[in-house]
């Protein structure tokens, strides 16, 4: 079946470095969400889409942070000169509708998970 | 800032043994979610409460939705060691925030054959 995918899957960076993840969402879901899961923990909000529209990124920790969604259907999320603090697995998921819908069920993808030597 | 707080935060049982993990806050939710994730995997979906006061059953999974909409509780009768995952709770937002989930850290449940 065609779930949300992610990719990489892994990525190691030096600190400092640029890295770019990649989110596929589910065909046809108009809202897409950004999480961050640092370990230990559950995931945090970053950031939601609904079609190509950023609506809401009051999550993104730093101005190091930045998410894209520029047809509407796949997003990536960029970090600029990585931390260390920034190790983390993100989490990307998708929704059919999002806004009108607060309790429709989010699908989630597998994660990157991301390690800043 | 909505909180939730969960427990307990480790729970390492006999297959067979019943167990309750615990998601409390003193917000209020919309909407309260249970999700279990596996390592390597997102977060998967189990249920959804609305209503204060509610009970929804998934085979041997029992949640549970506070009166006051601010806790929950899952009971899982005979566990098997299918069920071992991470389990988070999650509140929706209210208004126009209603899309944005809070997370609790989770209970990691490991159940041993």
């Amino acid at each position: 079946g065609a779930g949300v995918s992610q990719s990489p899957r892994y990525k190691v960076a030096k600190r400092g470095q640029d890295v770019a993840l990649r989110c596929d969402p589910i065909s046809g879901h108009v809202s897409l969400f950004w999480y961050q899961q640092a370990l230990g923990q559950g995931p945090e909000f970053l950031t939601y889409f609904q079609n190509e529209a950023q609506l809401d990124k009051s999550g993104l920790p730093s101005d190091r942070f930045f998410a894209e969604r520029p047809e509407g259907s796949v997003s990536t999320l960029k970090i600029q000169r990585t931390q260390q603090e920034d190790s983390a697995v993100y989490l990307c998921a998708s929704s059919l509708m999002g806004l009108a819908g607060g309790q429709e069920t989010q699908y989630f993808g597998p994660g990157t998970r991301l390690l800043v030597l | 800032t909505q909180l939730l707080e969960q427990s307990p935060q480790f729970l390492s049982i006999q297959e067979g043994e019943n167990l309750t993990v615990y998601c409390n806050s003193s917000s209020v939710f919309s909407s309260l979610q249970w999700y279990r994730q596996e390592p390597g995997e997102g977060p998967v979906l189990l249920v959804t409460v609305v209503t204060g006061g509610e009970v929804k059953k998934l085979k041997r999974l029992t949640f549970q939705f506070g009166d006051a909409r601010k806790d929950s509780s899952l009971h899982i009768t005979a566990a098997q060691p299918g069920d071992t995952g991470l389990y988070l709770c999650a509140g929706g937002g209210s208004g126009g925030s209603n899309y944005k989930l809070t997370f609790g850290k989770g209970t990691l449940l490991t159940v041993n054959p």
